[in-house]
This record gives structure tokens, sequence and C-alpha cells, in this order.
């Protein structure tokens, strides 16, 4: 089973940011947040990872709470092309697991003009 | 393109039929994954692969049958399907299986099983 609580659905105007939240309230401290986002019928496409700190790349920013129960994604300026079911996943590593990604229902994040 | 192929993008088979996806990677990836997704649902993990070896099957029915020749090539051949086996088979990669190692995904093949 999935370990992340997500939104359904959220809307967005272009051009402005999308805060997409995730919980994840019983997170343990070898467990990772990652995020993907699957346009439709494509493959899921890796966005952002983080443990603690708050992680920023050429897609997105993710910030995570202090105590590590919750997350948000943000896309500073959101594009129509950026229509798309959002994951939020929880992922451990380890040698004593497979650091599979189990996905959950996400969130459809409809980006409107 | 993401590293990862799919072949063929879209199938349609009879349920007497047997038939073969194909995913490949020159990705220099060790670990190789087959997702299932069906319609309105989340992706559900079927096999996972590392370094050739098959290392988890999470209760897929035996008429889904994968083969992992080598690191680059991962195979999953169907026969008997039924109509309910409809789904977005998408295979995806990692450098392994334990790390910081994110996955990267192939299109897809969209099957329909008549």
């Amino acid at each position: 089973d999935a370990k992340t609580t997500q939104p359904p659905s959220m809307d967005c105007a272009e051009g402005r940011a999308a805060n997409l939240p995730c919980n994840h309230s019983t997170i343990s401290g070898n467990e990772y947040v990652y995020w993907y986002r699957q346009i439709h019928s494509q493959g899921p496409q890796y966005i952002i990872h983080g443990l603690k700190n708050n992680e920023t790349n050429e897609m997105a920013s993710l910030i995570i709470t202090e105590d590590r129960k919750s997350s948000t994604l943000i896309l500073p300026h959101a594009t129509l092309r950026d229509t798309a079911v959002y994951y939020c996943i929880v992922r451990s590593w380890g040698s004593s697991n497979t650091g599979k990604l189990i996905f959950g229902q996400g969130t459809t994040l409809q980006v409107k003009p | 393109e993401t590293g990862v192929t799919q072949t063929p993008r879209h199938l349609v088979m009879g349920m007497t039929n047997k038939k073969s996806l194909k995913c490949e990677q020159h990705l220099g990836h060790n670990a190789m994954y087959w997702y299932k997704q069906s319609a309105k649902k989340p992706l559900e993990l079927m096999f996972v692969y590392n370094f050739k070896e098959q290392t988890e099957n999470n209760s897929v029915p035996s008429r889904f049958s994968p083969e992992c020749p080598n690191s680059s090539h991962l195979f999953l051949h169907l026969h008997t399907l039924q109509p309910e086996d409809s789904a977005l088979y998408l295979c995806a990669s990692s450098r392994g299986t334990e790390g910081d190692y994110g996955y990267t995904f192939g299109s897809g093949t969209r099957l329909t099983v008549v």
C-alpha cells in the first residue's frame, strides 16, 4: 500500500505557481520522498526527491516539513504542458529492501489558460 | 525518448494468442521492472529483475511470464490472457535496486485483449 495521501485533483492557472501537497505521516528515518509525474498514457517521469532538506532542480522545488510528515512540490511557473498526474512516493533504501517504487492514486493537476 | 524503449506501442490479441512485449535500455542500468496500469488505477509493480535475476514477483498470474536474458533486455511473454488483462504495461530501469537510484520509464505498450 502507498504510504502517502494526496488530493485527487487540483487546478492551477497558467503562469502561476502550482503547489502540490503530500502527507506521509508514517515516514521513517531512512525513507525518502520522491515525486514523479505521468502525462496522459506515457510512462512516469522523475521530478525530484529529498530526505529532509528542501531541494530544487530545473523542474521543481520540494519543501519538506521539519517533522517530515508532509511535503509540497512546487512548480514555479506552471504551463499547459505540466498538466499530468503527480505522484508522491515514499521510498526506503537499504540492503534489505528492493527500493521499489510503489505508486498511489496521485494528484491530477489541470493547468488552465 | 527516455532511453528505455518498449515495443510494440500498441497490441491487440485474442485470448488464445501468444505474444511478447519487449523492453530495451542502453543506460547501463542493472535493474529492470514491469508495471501494469489498468484504467483509472495506480501503477502496479509486477516483476523486479536485478543483474538478470528475478528478485520480486508480486503474485502475478502464470499467464504472464517474464524473461531477462541480460541487463539491457526484458521481455514479458503473454499467453491465454483475459479481457481484464487489457492495460498499459510499463517497463522501467534503474542503476540498481538499492540506493539513490531513480527509475527511467519507457512509454509503455497499450495491450487490448479481445
